[in-house]
Order: structure tokens, then sequence, then C-alpha cells
């Protein structure tokens, strides 16, 4: 049984670009969250789909937009990247509010 | 405000010393914790969910416990394999959608 799995595994940009990471979600999970870890701090929530659509978000500007796929795997877009936006992306998925599963992540160094 | 914090932030043991971690909470209702395993560039790997006050659960070296205030994460007789950061995070009442993460305890176990 495949967990979760993340693409690409690292990234790097330099300012201004856009940015889209994607997300397969565990066998059987309809629900993926989105979290980014700065280095040395845990996981912030940015936000999570179910059923097609953002349920939640959390304290993150509009550059942060997401999409979920009839098939639950979701994409992760940041428009106007900024040299903080630069670490470890990392999503998780669930049945509903269940316990979440996380990814392996994928590294974004912004230059 | 909801609150999620961890100590210590860092913990070095000798092989075969037990101790404990902590994770101590501050919020408006506790709908769950969880603990998690992270080992450095990698995704957090899930270990316990505890619902209630005296719910403890355990896993090979690993045991958890809950009160109405904090959560323990004891280690009896670390392996140096033990080595990682290991974070806390909560669902809440009406965010039971996004995880709330303390920021870690990295524990390193010398051989």
């Amino acid at each position: 049984d495949a967990g979760v799995t993340q693409s690409p595994t690292h990234l790097i940009k330099t300012r201004g670009q856009q940015v889209t990471l994607r997300c397969s979600p565990k066998s059987g999970h309809d629900t993926v969250s989105w979290y980014q870890q700065a280095l040395g701090q845990g996981p912030q929530f940015i936000f999570q789909y179910y059923e097609e659509e953002e349920r939640q978000r959390g304290n993150f500007p509009d550059r942060f937009s997401g999409h979920q796929f009839p098939n639950y795997s979701s994409e992760l877009n940041v428009n106007a990247l900024l040299l903080g936006d630069s670490a470890l992306y990392l999503c998780a998925s669930s049945l509903l509010a269940d316990t979440q599963y996380f990814g392996p992540g994928t590294r974004l160094t912004v230059l | 405000e909801d609150q999620v914090t961890q100590s210590p932030e860092a913990l070095r043991l000798q092989e075969g010393e037990s101790s404990s971690l902590n994770c101590s909470y501050t919020v408006s209702g506790l709908r769950g914790l969880f603990w998690y395993r992270q080992d450095p560039g990698k995704g957090p790997e899930f270990l316990f969910t505890l619902y209630s006050a005296g719910e403890e659960k355990e896993k090979e070296r690993l045991k958890a416990t809950l009160t109405k205030k904090e959560s323990f994460l004891h280690i009896t007789a670390p392996k140096p394999e033990d080595s990682a950061t290991y974070l806390c995070a909560v669902y809440i009442s009406g965010s039971a959608r996004q995880l709330t993460f303390g920021s870690g305890t990295q524990l390193t176990v010398l051989p």
C-alpha cells in the first residue's frame, strides 16, 4: 500500500517566480492538507481540501492557492515567490478529520 | 490564543538512559493530540493519537500519556536509532481540520 507521495523532491526558484507542488494521498484517503515547515520549527497549516473544495485555511496570503482533483490528488501553487517562502512543504492525507499521514515533503529554495 | 509548547527543545541521552518529553497545550477544546517522529529532511511519521485525559498508548520503547493540560512521551532504554525530532500536535474544537504543532524536541541518543 503506497503512502503519501509528493513531487518534486527538491526545487530551486528565483524571487517572483511561480511554483506548483504535487501530492498523491494514501490509498483510501479523501482529504489533503498542506503545511509549511521552516528550519527548526513545527509545520504550519496552509489549507485543507476535501471534495475538491478548500475547507479550511491557515494564516497564509492569497499567493498560496491549491486544487484537489477527482482522484483526491492535490496541487499547491505559490505565486510571486519571496525569499521567506523557502521551506519544506508537506502534504498530509486523512479520512476527513482523522489522523493525518505525511508525505516526504518538497524542499523549496527561493534565491 | 491556542498554543502548543514542547520541552525541552533538545535532549541528549546515553543509550539505555530513559527520559520523558513534554507537550503542554492551552487550547479551547481538545479534539485529539498527536505525536509524530521526524528524521532530518523527511516528513513526520505518525506515532500515536490520544483523545481523552488518562489515555495511554505504547509502541516498542515509546509510551504516550495525556492529562488535561499536557502529554508526555516516555522513552524507555532508548537506542541510537531513536534519535529524531519528536513533534506534538493538536486538533481543537471548531478547527478539527488543522493540526497545530509545537516546535518539537530534538532527541539525540549516544551509543
